[in-house]
């Protein structure tokens, strides 16, 4: 979905690195997300925000943080990486004032820490 | 707590032939039910939603979905596959929001069933 957007799409680095992922959406939502897709394992929530000012860790928060800098985007640091955190990572939106609060997702980047 | 469980890794159908993927839930309120879909090398992008009302959802792509209250499942189907319906299939469930800072408004999503329909 060309309206939310992640940079890198790919990225190699080594081990005690920090590395930021950074979202971008043009939908206008306040709620937005990051989770991280491992084989077998589903999507898991790492962090979410509610808005600006409303941060919050989802059920994988270590080894990660976030900054809000604004509506539109939500950035993703591994301030540490290490290799189990070698996975694809992918960014949502959601409208809480929808009828459901359906989320939209981002192409996911690939990150690989060796 | 809230979960969702989709009991098979992987379904194989012939094209032309109907597809379920199914998927069971847990949750302690009014759940609200979606079903995603993920090609090779893209983002998830939405198929349908149940929130209330007619327990048979229709959605994108001819994919449907039915809600059974009494079963707690979701089952996605679709009533002929085409090979181009191959990919990873996810459920996905939340409670009804109760308002701004609520944990209750995060999506809880099962493992993914891969679905591989061959010519």
């Amino acid at each position: 979905d060309a309206d939310v957007t992640q940079t890198p799409r790919n990225r190699i680095t080594k081990t005690g690195k920090r590395i930021m992922l950074e979202c971008s959406q043009t939908k206008g939502h306040d709620r937005m997300y990051w989770y991280r897709q491992d084989p077998g394992l589903g999507l898991r929530l790492i962090y979410y925000s509610f808005d600006v000012k409303d941060i919050n860790k989802g059920e994988i928060s270590d080894g990660y943080s976030v900054s809000r800098q604004a509506q539109a985007k939500f950035s993703l640091s591994l301030e540490s990486a290490i290799p189990n955190q070698t996975a694809l990572y992918f960014c949502a939106t959601s409208d809480p004032t929808g009828s459901s609060d359906e989320q939209y997702f981002g192409p996911g980047t690939r990150l690989t820490v060796t | 707590a809230q979960s969702v469980a989709q009991p098979e890794d992987q379904v194989n159908v012939a094209e032309g032939n109907p597809l379920t993927v199914k998927c069971t839930y847990s949750v302690s309120g009014n759940p609200y039910l979606f079903w995603y879909v993920q090609y090779p090398n893209r983002g998830l992008q939405f198929l349908l939603k149940y929130i209330t009302g007619d327990n048979l959802v229709k959605g994108s792509y001819g994919f449907e979905a039915e809600f059974n209250k009494s079963q707690t499942s979701f089952h996605l189907k679709k009533p002929s596959a085409l090979v181009s319906d191959s990919a990873l299939y996810f459920c996905a469930v939340r409670e009804v929001d109760r308002g701004r800072g609520s944990t209750l408004g995060r999506l809880y999503f099962g493992r993914g069933t891969q679905l591989t329909v061959w010519p």
